[in-house]
């Protein structure tokens, strides 16, 4: 299985700051990685896809980027909504593996 | 509206059985790739199986090959999971997942449907 690392495990952060999240594969993945964003009690939600591709209703500031083993997601300027758990998944092979989740809080 | 909706989680003992649905509505399902993911309380997510449109192409993670078994009913609009030798590792959140090609990724989640296993 393609084993994913995210750092870092959590991050404090303020409102309006610059947050950048990484993820790492065991492997070669191309570009085939997803961000998702979960809040406590809910289901994940899909932010960006293929690496870089923002997904419809995901605000601008959320970005992606990164090809083959290192991939980042940023959100420009954190949003009182933006506190939650991050998790970046692999699809280029099956099992499509998860990190292990950034939870992002308040400072 | 696009929508999941699981069901069929429980409370069972270990080496028990379960099956879990999920009823697709707002988009018909036949077009789509689907998955299971699940979380243990307090801990990430593991994509568990996979299904084509077709069900032509199925997988499983190592963790359930062999106790789980995944299925489809695109004439119910509706995805399936049999679960069975339960083992109390197996308790967590279990949430149907539409995975289109196009994407490679969860664009649309279910709520999910908790199960427990527990003597």
């Amino acid at each position: 299985d393609i084993q994913m690392t995210q750092s870092p495990s959590s991050v404090s952060a303020s409102v309006g700051d610059r947050v950048t999240i990484t993820c790492r594969a065991s492997q070669d993945i191309d570009t085939w990685l997803a961000w998702y964003q979960q809040k406590a009690g809910k289901a994940p939600n899909l932010l960006i896809f293929a690496a870089s591709t923002l997904q419809s209703g995901v605000p601008s500031r959320f970005s992606g980027s990164g090809s083959g083993t290192d991939f980042t997601l940023t959100i420009s300027s954190l949003q009182p909504e933006d506190f939650a758990t991050y998790y970046c998944q692999q699809a280029s092979n099956f099992p499509f593996t998860f990190g292990q989740g950034t939870k992002v809080d308040i400072q | 509206e696009v929508q999941l909706v699981e069901s069929g989680g429980g409370l069972v003992h270990p080496g028990g059985s379960l099956r879990l649905s999920c009823t697709a509505s707002g988009f018909t399902i036949d077009n789509y790739e689907m998955t299971w993911v699940r979380q243990a309380p307090g801990k990430g997510l593991e994509c568990l199986s996979f299904i084509s449109s077709n069900a032509n192409t199925i997988k499983y993670a190592d963790s359930v090959k062999g106790r789980f078994t995944i299925s489809r009913d695109n004439a119910r609009n509706s995805l399936y999971l049999q679960i069975n030798s339960l083992r109390v590792a197996d308790t967590a959140i279990y949430y149907c997942a539409r995975h289109p090609s196009w994407v490679e990724a969860v664009d649309v989640w279910g709520h999910g449907t908790m199960v427990i296993v527990s003597s």
